[in-house]
């Protein structure tokens, strides 16, 4: 199947390390994907294919994979990483594409 | 530059057709997947379906085959989303995307257009 599976929010103090964890089946076979959400804004991709990091978002934002969970690490949060964090999946032949339920990330 | 920029607000009542669109720049219109993907108020993110412009191939999640419509017109480089007999449950922002090269996510995404169904 290709549900995935998110906590609905995470709570860290600044400078501390987040992790968001995004549990689903499917996930030892399938790219995870990373995409971070502001208040009012679309959103925008921070992590692909588990762990690569697109050009213009800061190192502090790292993935990692470990059989049917996919983590998303922010290390030495920011207030401005304060935000919805959605996992993403496609099946090989991009006929089901599936987001998690997202999580909140407060930053105390 | 890639850019993807979404037609305005709309205000519909139920039963009144509604088209949005999605006018990208940038890059080659006809080499990309064009996705839509739905956020209903204080929701998460649902994808729609997605279209390939080079061949009009088309892809619907199976909760909204047949309740919309996704086309796109290579000539303008734009994109559209359809609804034929929108319902109030049909409220929400919706973005369009672009499928990425070389993964199955999105790249980029549009500002968003927020459609409100009311009587």
């Amino acid at each position: 199947s290709y549900e995935l599976t998110q906590p609905p929010s995470v709570s860290v103090f600044p400078g501390q390390t987040a992790r968001i964890t995004c549990s689903g089946d499917a996930l030892p076979k399938q790219y995870a994907h990373w995409y971070q959400q502001k208040p009012g804004q679309a959103p925008v991709v921070v992590i692909y294919k588990d762990s690569e990091r697109p050009s213009g978002i800061p190192e502090r934002f790292s993935g990692s994979s470990s059989g049917t969970t996919v983590t998303l690490t922010i290390s030495g949060v920011q207030a401005e990483d304060e935000a919805d964090y959605y996992c993403q999946l496609a099946d090989n032949s991009g006929i089901y594409w599936v987001f998690g339920g997202g999580t909140k990330l407060t930053v105390l | 530059e890639v850019e993807l920029v979404q037609s305005g607000a709309e205000v519909k009542k139920p039963g009144e057709s509604l088209r949005i669109s999605c006018k990208a720049s940038g890059y080659s219109f006809t080499r990309y997947w064009i996705g839509w993907v739905r956020q209903m108020p204080g929701k998460g993110l649902e994808w729609m379906g997605i279209i390939y412009p080079g061949d009009s191939e088309t892809r619907y999640s199976p909760p909204f085959q047949g309740q919309v419509a996704i086309s796109a017109d290579r000539s303008i480089s734009t994109a559209y989303l359809q609804w034929s007999s929108p319902k109030a449950s049909d409220t929400a922002v919706y973005y369009c995307v672009r499928r990425a090269e070389s993964y199955y996510g999105f790249d980029f995404w549009g500002q968003g257009t927020r459609v409100t169904v009311s009587s």
